[in-house]
């Protein structure tokens, strides 16, 4: 079954820390990964898809196919990256149908 | 341009009532997803429309759910009767085609007491 894991509930740390936001996946086909954030009292918004080969606001993910995962990273947090952050697969390619993870909370403290 | 839109932004109903939960995506976006979270757990899929035609109701809970999107425009998505276990947030999303961004709507926070 395609399933979206994202092991850790919250993740605090301090400003300018590195930051590692665990995201794994099961699926049996080539899978479209993406991140998407929601800042407080704001709607959620995508972040990066992993084709785009993007790095957004200093955030970068890179596919591993061999462990599934696609973990999002960042060299020194922000206090503007507190938020709540989702993993999510296309269980058919392009948007439709995301099968998302339970999210975790980036909480950086000054 | 004005984003995807829900109305209400909350509800509260008792169990048992009916509630209407309404989306308006981006102006010429033929594709529209509903998804939703309940406490605590994953944002699910609940169903997706191109137009006015329903692509993929897989994840429909039960028949005490239904959506519609006459015309191809606004969506709603009607909870009748509603039961506790509906409670959560229900979120809309809007794309122009299925490989282009689905941006999502602010989310309907339904409560059922």
């Amino acid at each position: 079954a395609q399933r979206v894991t994202q092991p850790e509930k919250l993740l605090s740390v301090f400003k300018g820390a590195p930051v590692e936001l665990k995201c794994n996946y099961s699926y049996s086909g080539s899978p479209e990964l993406f991140w998407y954030v929601q800042y407080s009292r704001q709607r959620l918004q995508l972040l990066l898809r992993h084709i785009s080969r993007e790095s957004i606001k200093g955030f970068t993910a890179d596919l591993n196919k061999g462990e599934t995962s696609f973990h999002l990273k960042k060299p020194f947090a922000q206090e503007e990256d507190s938020a709540m952050y989702y993993c999510a697969l296309s269980a058919f390619g392009g948007y439709n149908k995301l099968i998302f993870g339970a999210g975790t909370r980036l909480a950086v403290h000054p | 341009e004005a984003g995807v839109t829900q109305f209400p932004s909350h509800s509260v109903i008792e169990k048992g009532q009916t509630v209407t939960l309404r989306c308006d995506p981006i102006s010429g976006h033929d594709n529209l997803y509903w998804y939703r979270r309940v406490m605590g757990k994953e944002i699910k899929f609940l169903l997706h429309f191109v137009k006015e035609s329903k692509q993929d109701e897989s994840g429909m809970p039960n028949n005490r759910f239904l959506a519609e999107r006459t015309g191809g425009t606004y969506s709603t998505l009607k909870v009748q009767p509603a039961e506790l276990e509906d409670s959560g947030v229900y979120f809309c999303a809007s794309s122009q085609n299925m490989n282009t961004e689905a941006f999502f709507g602010q989310g309907t926070r339904l409560t059922v007491v």
